[in-house]
């Protein structure tokens, strides 16, 4: 089955630092990359979808400069939280998916990395 | 607006049956997911429903009808590891996930 990786599983960092997240699917290719933020007791949110080769399109109310997306091949993204803030803190996950219809639209997610800023 | 909801939270006894209702309101629909996430941890991928009727796979099946937005998955069999969130989700016309908030599943012995 489809395995998608993330990198750290979790992390502390003191603010004011900047931290990156890696996402990689292991077993195919991945045209489009999602990033989701997650906060205790709720739903996922969706920061940005990042496709292979292009400008990541983030949704309303995400800071771009902030949250900084590279999707530089098909199988790695790369997230990183600049100038993290303790509000900054949460649940990252990631998730891939290969068009290509059916079954292959699914998004499969990352594990997750916890992010922890003091 | 797009719109999807399921229950807050439901309490099921282990070996019974349970079903989870999902309704949508999307503009466009090209697929309907289900999620099973347990605390901490990210969604797993239970289920993917595009026609209409009932797959199965093991203990958990699906069901879809495009023409109500309707959907719910069974759960069969309960065991105390099903105790999780099972999150619903719609691709809308551009491919755009749609997720609902999730319904807490709780099992007692």
């Amino acid at each position: 089955g489809a395995v998608v990786s993330q990198h750290p599983s979790w992390v502390i960092c003191k603010s004011g630092t900047s931290v990156k997240i890696e996402c990689r699917s292991l077993d195919f290719q991945a045209t489009t990359m999602f990033w989701y933020r997650q906060f205790p007791k709720q739903s996922l949110m969706l920061m940005a979808t990042s496709n292979e080769g292009s400008k990541a399109t983030y949704e309303q109310g995400v800071e771009k400069d902030k949250f900084l997306i590279n999707h530089a091949s098909l199988t790695l993204s790369t997230l990183t939280v600049t100038s993290a803030h303790p509000e900054d803190s949460s649940f990252y996950i990631c998730s891939a998916r290969e068009l290509g219809g059916g079954d292959t639209d699914t998004q499969y997610f990352g594990p997750g990395t916890r992010l922890t800023v003091l | 607006g797009q719109n999807i909801d399921q229950p807050t939270e439901m309490t099921a006894t282990e070996g019974a049956i349970v079903q989870i209702n999902c309704t949508y309101q999307t503009s466009g629909f090209n697929g309907l997911f289900w999620y099973q996430q347990h605390a901490g941890e990210a969604p797993t991928f239970l289920s993917y429903n595009v026609l209409d009727g009932l797959e199965e796979k093991g203990r958990f099946s699906s069901f879809l009808s495009r023409s109500k937005g309707y959907s719910y998955l069974l759960l069969k069999e309960l065991q105390m590891k099903d105790s999780a969130s099972y999150l619903c989700a719609v691709y809308d016309s551009n491919y755009q996930l749609i997720w609902g908030a999730g319904t807490k599943l709780i099992i007692k012995p």
